[in-house]
């Protein structure tokens, strides 16, 4: 498997525009998260999906955030209009669930680098 | 709620010196623990995990033991390398949680190996 995919892995763009992120999971993978990285906040859960249901946004920072996931192979995470203080690593993890037995191991994503100016 | 706390870096450390990396936590229930490694420019990735008390976690020459009665998962390696230079995660996950399936994460310790 190819593991998790996320695209672009650097966008730099200019304060107001539009910015989507883009997530392949890991096929089977029953869970679906969005994280953000930066050296002040670590690492934050920002939304999560369970079956392509989004189930937590409680991390989600702001209504200029907004996640979906229209199938089980795709995920995309928007940001209108950025700002520059949304600068940060974004990563996508998956996981299988525990059911059936199997794990609760994360896997990570490369992560995207967004700086906006 | 749940809480990982992790002793702050940098930690630099010579080739075949010690590791510690201390963790301790927070859980309402009985949580499962994780290290979780970040090389640089790369996502965060499994290192080892332990699911109940006593257990030990290990790979790579990496060691942790789950200890209910501290509370705590400490990162352990005998004998570091600079290829072991990342940023270490300590994580749980607390089934008796409302939101159990979300990890709670520390802050990450950076780990730096000189030759």
């Amino acid at each position: 498997d190819a593991g998790v995919i996320q695209s672009p892995r650097h966008e730099v763009t200019e304060m107001g525009q539009e910015v989507t992120l883009r997530c392949k999971p890991i096929s089977g993978h029953d869970y679906l998260f969005w994280y953000r990285q930066t050296m002040m906040r670590g690492l934050e859960l920002l939304i999560y999906f369970n079956n392509n249901v989004p189930i937590d946004d409680s991390g989600m920072p702001e209504d200029r955030f907004s996640a979906k996931m229209p199938n089980a192979s795709f995920s995309t995470l928007k940001i209108q209009p950025s700002e520059p203080r949304d600068s940060a690593v974004y990563f996508c993890a998956s996981s299988p669930g525990l059911a059936g037995g199997r794990t609760d191991t994360q896997y990570f994503g490369p992560g995207t680098r967004l700086t906006v100016l | 709620g749940n809480s990982v706390t992790q002793m702050e870096g940098p930690v630099t450390l010579s080739e075949e010196a010690f590791l510690t990396i201390n963790c301790t936590y927070t859980a309402t229930g009985y949580p499962s623990l994780f290290w979780y490694v970040q090389y640089p420019g790369e996502g965060l990735q499994l290192l080892l995990k332990a699911t109940k008390a006593d257990d030990k976690g290990s790979n790579k020459g990496f060691e942790a033991t789950y200890r209910k009665e501290t509370t705590s998962f400490h990162l352990e390696k005998g004998s570091v390398q600079v290829s072991d230079s990342a940023v270490y995660f300590c994580a749980l996950r607390d089934p008796a949680s409302g939101g159990s399936y979300i990890p709670t994460f520390g802050r990450g310790t950076s780990l730096i190996v000189h030759p």
